[in-house]
Order: structure tokens, then sequence, then C-alpha cells
């Protein structure tokens, strides 16, 4: 069964500083991993995802994402944070081998960027 | 609709009743999701339906909880005799493919008195 660890239940980071939210995840095959968002009273937003190719992905608002399959990790980074990247962060994970869409969300991980 | 919509949007009931939540996904999305998120806590998978293929309800917590998906599109989530833990914000999300993003949906936040 597919897994999904969020390490840090909360990261906090001076703003104009590089940031990293972690993630690891287990799953019998290889896997798709995605980062997702959820501002204050907002929906979830897509961030990035890894399916294939690169490890290195590159996201939206300047987030990037490295895949390392020998350390089962695919965390996420910021060179440097705004104050409105403050939000809850959610890695997950889907096991390409199994076919199936089934997707394992992280318990997040909460980020505050100070001024 | 531009995105996934769901409703209602808030649902307040007696512990025992049963509730229907909706959730409308993104036109052409094959694939619809629903998801639980309890106060604080990350997401919990329920079910989810691809296609024609029968649904994925390894998540479901019990089977008071069950779900439709009309004609590829609309999906209801059914709550049966409601109890106070099931308070929480339950997600609906759409996608294309297997690769493909989920578009969430503004959720329900449902509570059981």
């Amino acid at each position: 069964a597919q897994s999904v660890a969020q390490p840090e239940d909360q990261v906090n980071v001076a703003e104009g500083n590089p940031l990293t939210v972690k993630c690891t995840y287990s799953v019998s095959g290889n896997p798709y991993l995605f980062w997702y968002v959820q501002y204050p009273n907002r929906g979830l937003q897509f961030l990035l995802k890894y399916i294939t190719g690169d490890n290195l992905v590159k996201g939206s608002y300047g987030f990037e994402a490295e895949f390392n399959k020998s350390q089962t990790s695919f965390h996420l980074k910021k060179p440097s944070a705004l104050v409105s990247d403050s939000a809850l962060y959610f890695c997950a994970v889907r096991d390409r081998s199994t076919g199936g869409f089934k997707t394992i969300f992280g318990a997040g991980t909460r980020l505050f960027v100070k001024a | 609709g531009a995105g996934v919509s769901q409703s209602p949007s808030n649902k307040v009931t007696e512990k025992g009743k049963d509730v229907e939540l909706r959730c409308d996904p993104i036109s052409g999305h094959t694939a619809l999701y629903w998801y639980r998120q309890s106060l604080g806590q990350g997401l919990e998978f329920l079910i989810y339906f691809q296609g024609n293929s029968a649904p994925d309800k390894s998540g479901l917590p019990s089977d008071r909880f069950s779900a439709e998906r009309t004609g590829g599109s609309v999906s209801t989530l059914t709550i049966q005799r409601t109890q106070q833990e099931d308070s929480a914000v339950y997600l609906c999300a759409s996608s294309f493919g297997e690769e493909d993003t989920q578009y969430f949906g503004p959720g329900t936040r449902l509570t059981v008195l």
C-alpha cells in the first residue's frame, strides 16, 4: 500500500530565506508525486508533479521539488520565501504499478513565512 | 462550469440523520475523487471513480458511507446515520487522466450535532 510522510507539522522561515518542506513516500512500484497548497479559506491548488523524466520539477509560484528515488523523497523547495507563501502544503503519491487512480495525501505541513 | 463545484457549502445535521453531498466535476474529466479533511488534519482518501470502471471504495471508513456517480458526471456522497465523528470538510476533485492534476472543489463543511 502506498503512504506519504510529512515529518514536520510546521516550518518557520524568514522572508527572503530558502525554504524546504519535506516529503517521503512508500509505494510498491514507481510513483507519481504531487504537491498541493491550501491557502486560508481557499481550496486546494496544484503546485507541481513528478511523472517521469527530469528529477527536478519546477512548478507554480517559483516552487520546485526534487525526486530522489534512492531516498524515496520529494522535498518541496523555494529559493526565496515570501510572506504570501504561508499556507498548508500537502504531498501526495499515486502508485503507478497498480494502474489505479488512488492518491494518498500526507498530513500536511504548515508553512509560516515571517516578514 | 469553470471548476469543480460542490453543494451544499455547509451542512448542519443531527446525529442519526442521513446526508447527501453533491459534486459536479469539470466537464470532460473522467476521474472523480472524494476526500475527507478533519479539523487540522490531512486529506483522507475515501473513494474514486474512473470512467466506466468499478470505483475504488477502499477508503470508505464504514458501510454508512456510499457514493454514486451518475452518467459519468455528477457524484453524490451519502452518509447514513451520521455520527459526530463524521464532522469534517468533504472535498471532491476531478482529473482527466491517471497522470493528471486533480482539481479540487471548495468542499462541503459537515457538522453533526
